[in-house]
């Protein structure tokens, strides 16, 4: 199975700072089409859990242009450029390239 | 609206069995792949099993592989999950989710509320 690794996995962040959320993944997630078959999840409390971004680095419907992916290699970034109250809560990587699909540990992502 | 509703969560004893269903509204149901995600108390998400759109792919977690079934029926837009042999391990909450694309890749981008499954004696 694939493993995904993510860092770190508490991150307190004064509101209006930029925050970046890195995982890795343990081997490549290129399919033949050349997308990456990755994607952002946050669970916001108390809540199901949202996509962010998938393939790698598209936003999904709705998600603040704040957010972005990028991905180099088997390493993908998740950056928040301002954070604001309302991006707490606890994110997931995940990599659907390969059954099973596999999350990364989650990282809580709170205010100061 | 979009919308997902889970259901058949319970309170099951050890080696019993289950069947989750969730019911879709507001898309073309039979255009989409579909998920099962869990949470176990105070715990990460735990990919469990995903369908494609005519059920032509299935794949499954490890730690249910054999003991889950996940099936679809697109003319009544719902998802279902048979839970079988049961385990105290598999205490969660239980997520049906949608997937962007017909096969389970695309990204997981609507969500029921889940419905919670308890395994004890």
């Amino acid at each position: 199975d694939i493993v995904m690794t993510q860092s770190p996995l508490s991150l307190p962040v004064t509101p209006g700072e930029p925050a970046s959320i890195s995982c890795r993944s343990s081997q490549s997630l290129v399919h033949d089409n050349g997308y990456n078959y990755f994607d952002w999840y946050l669970q916001k409390p108390g809540q199901s859990p949202q996509l962010l971004i998938y393939l790698g680095s598209n936003r999904a419907t709705g998600v603040p242009d704040r957010f972005s992916g990028s991905a180099s290699g088997t390493e993908f970034t998740l950056k928040i450029s301002r954070v604001e109250a309302e991006d707490v809560g606890v994110y997931y990587c995940m990599q659907a390239l390969q059954t099973p699909h596999t999350f990364g540990q989650g990282t809580r992502l709170e205010i100061k | 609206e979009v919308q997902l509703v889970e259901s058949g969560g319970g309170f099951v004893q050890p080696g019993r069995s289950l069947r989750l269903s969730c019911r879709a509204s507001g898309f073309r149901f039979d255009d989409y792949a579909m998920h099962w995600v869990r949470q176990a108390p105070g715990k990460g998400l735990e990919w469990v099993s995903g369908i494609s759109w005519n059920s032509g792919s299935i794949g499954y977690g490890d730690s249910v592989k054999g003991r889950f079934t996940i099936s679809r029926d697109n003319a009544k837009n719902s998802l279902f999950l048979q839970m079988n042999s049961l385990r105290a391990e598999d205490t969660a909450l239980y997520f049906c989710a949608k997937d962007r694309g017909p096969t389970s890749n695309y990204g997981m981008d609507v969500w029921g509320r889940g419905t919670t499954v308890t395994v004890s004696s």
